[in-house]
């Protein structure tokens, strides 16, 4: 079946770690976005990307980095700069056509330990 | 700064009632509307895409309704059952963005009792 696939599903961080969050899809999407949720907030974009070897910042990219290497992965890392990470991690994908829905993974919970 | 306001934050249905809720966003540079559904445990899954002002869509009970120059959407659920029990998502494609660079609003959940 075709989809997107996010791993860890769950992932502890310690201070001063950088952890890295998982994303494929063999949808064949060409762009790929990060959002992040906290409680009582909509959904908030981090990065995206939509093609191989280049992405831009969201809203919030400060303290995240990201690579594009191939089609079908779009990896997050949560670096140390990033001083409140406990979140719920959503990847999604798209065609990049204007007024295409977005697909989504099951998401990363990090916390901090 | 746009922002995307959905209401009510949370309802509670009994099964058998009909229900509506609302996401208001800034008119000017409309592009598109989406609305996502999102039950728990599983991922965010489109319901609709909106475009066109006065547009209506629909999907079995559910139907969705857009007036772009008051800027605003209904998502209609007709007959709720216990299985529309969700977190239900708009989110704002603006004339600036580029593609699936969406504003999400907070969301409405609802649940619907037996």
């Amino acid at each position: 079946d075709g989809g997107i696939t996010q791993s860890p599903k769950y992932l502890f961080r310690k201070e001063g770690q950088n952890v890295t969050l998982s994303c494929e899809q063999n949808l064949n999407h060409d762009a790929m976005y990060w959002y992040r949720q906290d409680p009582g907030q909509g959904l908030r974009l981090i990065y995206y990307s939509q093609i191989v070897n280049d992405f831009q910042k969201g809203d919030i990219a400060e303290g995240y980095s990201v690579s594009r290497e191939k089609k079908e992965s779009f990896p997050l890392t949560v670096t140390s700069a990033q001083k409140n990470p406990t979140a719920f991690y959503l990847c999604a994908s798209s065609m990049v056509r204007r007024n295409e829905k977005l697909f989504f993974g099951s998401g990363t919970q990090l916390s901090v330990l | 700064i746009l922002n995307v306001e959905q209401s009510p934050q949370s309802l509670h249905v009994q099964e058998g009632d009909s229900t509506n809720f609302t996401c208001s966003f800034p008119s000017s540079n409309f592009y598109a509307l989406h609305w996502y559904r999102w039950e728990t445990a599983k991922s965010p899954e489109a319901l609709f895409v909106m475009t066109l002002n006065g547009d209506e869509k629909k999907k079995g009970r559910i139907s969705a309704t857009l007036n772009t120059k008051e800027g605003y959407s209904y998502l209609y659920i007709k007959g709720s059952q216990p299985e529309d029990s969700a977190t239900y998502l708009c989110a704002l494609l603006h004339g600036s963005s580029n593609t699936g660079k969406l504003i999400f609003g907070q969301g409405t959940t609802l649940q619907v009792k037996p």
